[in-house]
């Protein structure tokens, strides 16, 4: 347990659902992060708040739309998803990312969309 | 941008025996760091090393060690005495240390670590 909560573990969807993943740090981390992991690929940083604030969009669909309504926690806001967008999604916390130190992860939540 | 390659997709070591992962890395900032990260089946990934790029001497953890050649942008990670619990997903990552904003990982593609009995 590394002190993130990532809520579900498991979600299926269709493709024109609604619905959230959640994120929860209880480190009193200032930065967190949503990633993507799919097969075969290379985890995709998706997007990074700062103090709570986005700091970082990495070409994400619209379809995709996170909020940070405060420092501990971080949501990614799912609506029109394709089937390509199954995956793992990751979220990490970190305190002060400008000197490198480590990010925690939370356990993912696997989506599948169907 | 940085970019990551983990050569091995999988590797195999007998139980007790030394194992190398390889990790190379595309930069041109003089400044950052690198990480070794382990994810085990239950999806949680777990920091095993972190090496800051201006430091010469390489990072150790216990079982683990790095050899970081900078000027070859080569960062390995060499797992003595394996274990069991050691088979997992390791994952290479890249963060700059000079960009200005709270920046993410840029990850490789992993290498699948077997132990064998």
């Amino acid at each position: 347990e590394t002190g993130v909560t990532q809520t579900p573990r498991h979600l299926v969807m269709g493709m024109t659902n609604k619905k959230s993943l959640k994120c929860e740090q209880h480190l009193g981390h200032n930065a967190m992060y949503w990633y993507k992991q799919s097969a075969k690929k290379p985890l995709e940083l998706m997007f990074v708040y700062s103090l709570e604030e986005r700091v970082e969009n990495n070409s994400v669909p619209s379809r995709f739309s996170p909020e940070c309504p405060n420092s501990s926690h971080l949501f990614l806001h799912l609506h029109t998803l394709q089937p390509e967008d199954s995956a793992l999604y990751l979220c990490a916390s970190s305190q002060d990312p400008y000197r490198g130190l480590e990010s925690f992860f939370g356990q993912g939540t696997r989506l599948t969309v169907v | 941008a940085q970019t990551v390659t983990q050569s091995q997709p999988e590797m195999s070591v007998q139980e007790a025996e030394t194992v190398t992962l390889s990790c190379t890395y595309d930069t041109s900032e003089s400044d950052y760091y690198l990480f070794w990260y382990k994810q085990p089946p239950s999806r949680q990934m777990i920091l095993v090393i972190r090496q800051e790029a201006y430091k010469q001497q390489n990072a150790t953890e216990n079982r683990f060690s790095v050899n970081f050649q900078k000027a070859a942008k080569s960062f390995s990670l060499k797992i003595s005495d394996s274990q069991l619990g050691d088979a997992a997903m390791y994952f290479c990552a890249y963060r700059s240390r000079t960009g200005g904003g709270a920046d993410g990982l840029t990850f490789g593609k992993g290498t699948h670590l077997i132990i064998q009995p």
